[in-house]
């Protein structure tokens, strides 16, 4: 157990949907990661909060936002869903903003299915 | 960050040790190697980090060649749980502020 912890973990929906992904990170972390991972894609980051400040994007669409609220807690949204946006979606937590020594701890993750 | 390459599989039996390669000839100075492991499609689970020297915890140990151009991670006594795809990342200060990059990894099959 990590201690990040992720809801839902599995959500059904259709396309055209709007659906919200929530990651509590490990107790004393203020940095948390979003990460997709789809059949053809791999493990792909989306973006980075830290401490409620956005600190970097990766291939997120624009269909899909996030933000860290002042318990540190982190929302994902995904609009306008697509057949294609089916994946697993991980949260990750770290200490620190930033860093090569500033290990992520993962989530068990979000099973996104859109019918 | 570095670029690495594992192989995209690997046996062992269990009760033996496991080692995995990966090569990461571009590495810079400060960058630091980690392994990371994912078990079916549970989260990535963090393992071993390492700069230069050799480094080991309760789950594994971690050699990185004195030119730190390739590392090994080592499984002392692999069991069947340990069947897994293991990834090998470079990191450095620079891509902090990004996520980490997940290659293909090695999918490491432990036989009974």
């Amino acid at each position: 157990d990590s201690g990040v912890t992720q809801t839902p973990k599995h959500l059904i929906t259709a396309t055209g949907q709007r659906v919200t992904l929530r990651c509590s990170p490990r107790s004393g972390d203020l940095s948390v990661y979003w990460y997709q991972q789809s059949l053809d894609q791999g493990l792909q980051f989306l973006i980075h909060y830290y401490n409620g400040e956005e600190r970097a994007k990766g291939n997120i669409l624009e269909r899909f936002s996030a933000q860290q609220f002042p318990d540190l807690h982190s929302e994902l949204n995904l609009s306008s869903l697509e057949l294609g946006d089916s994946a697993l979606y991980f949260c990750a937590s770290s200490v620190g903003p930033s860093g090569n020594t500033d290990t992520q701890y993962f989530g068990p993750g979000t099973r996104l299915t859109v019918l | 960050d570095a670029k690495t390459t594992q192989p995209p599989s690997m046996d062992c039996a269990e009760g033996r040790a496991a080692n995995l390669p990966c090569n990461h000839s571009t590495i810079s100075g400060n960058e630091y190697v980690y392994w990371y492991r994912q078990i079916h499609s549970q989260g990535p689970q963090y393992i071993i980090h390492g700069l230069k020297n050799n480094e080991t915890n309760e789950m594994a140990s971690l050699i990185i060649t004195e030119d730190r151009k390739s590392s090994t991670l080592i499984l002392p006594h692999a069991t069947l749980r340990d069947t897994a795809v293991y990834y090998c990342i470079v990191r450095g200060s620079g891509g902090g502020a990004d996520g980490l990059t997940f290659g293909k990894g090695t999918h490491l099959i432990i036989q009974p």
